[in-house]
């Protein structure tokens, strides 16, 4: 029973298409993350949240944007999808002090053509 | 540049097989390290949390051991069964602030 929802799962866009992968939590998590996969399976942070109205960019450079207006959502939006935007991308969240890990999504697969 | 390494980077195994993994650390700052297990087309699920040099975490036929000392945590399998073919993660935390993922260590248990 998963306690972060990740939605679309998958998705084929065309270039130039404005999307918005949204990611849902339950647990009231303060923290919140976006990564991406790269194809060797490597996770990359592109984005974080540490609370509400907080945001930050991660280690990975991404055109992508992200808000955290609700504790429990934080959705990650390409303003115009580009073909190296093909990627898994990856929500989690986490208590404040982490001790216990990460809970992710389910992710979702964006394929722009 | 923290740099979080596992090894190998792949392995096939035999069923009924015990296998294990290392995951490498810095050993400066060391605040907590997470085991996760990644099967296909599922999310990455914590495994193990592991915070004192010398933790023991067992999990069924699964277990790890962290040594913050030299830097480094072994994941062990005892008895692999297909349904442990999966991608492990470590994940170190360095103080409260930075957490970094390893890159993975992929086992295929071959029946």
């Amino acid at each position: 029973e998963a306690d972060i929802y990740q939605t679309p799962r998958y998705l084929v866009i065309g270039t130039g298409k404005k999307i918005t992968l949204e990611c849902s939590q339950t647990m009231g998590h303060d923290k919140m993350y976006w990564y991406q996969q790269d194809p060797g399976m490597e996770l990359h942070l592109i984005h974080y949240s540490y609370g509400v109205n907080s945001t930050e960019k991660g280690d990975l450079s991404s055109e992508s944007t992200v808000s955290r207006i609700r504790t429990e959502h934080f959705p990650l939006t390409l303003e115009s999808a580009r073909p190296s935007h093909t990627s898994q991308y990856l929500c989690a969240s986490s208590a404040l002090d982490r001790l216990d890990g990460y809970t992710f999504g389910s992710g979702t697969r964006l394929t722009v053509v | 540049i923290l740099n979080v390494e596992q090894s190998p980077q792949s392995l096939h195994v035999q069923e009924g097989d015990s296998t294990n993994f290392t995951c490498s650390f810095p050993s400066s700052n060391f605040y907590a390290l997470h085991w996760y297990r990644w099967e296909t087309a599922k999310s990455p699920e914590a495994l193990f949390v592991m915070t004192l040099n010398g933790d023991e975490k067992k999990k069924g036929r699964i277990s790890a051991t962290l040594n913050t000392k030299e830097g480094y945590s072994y994941l062990y399998i005892k008895g692999s069964q297909p349904e442990d073919s999966a991608t492990y993660l470590c994940a170190f935390m360095e103080g409260t602030y930075k957490y970094i993922f390893g890159t993975g260590t992929r086992l295929k248990v071959l029946a």
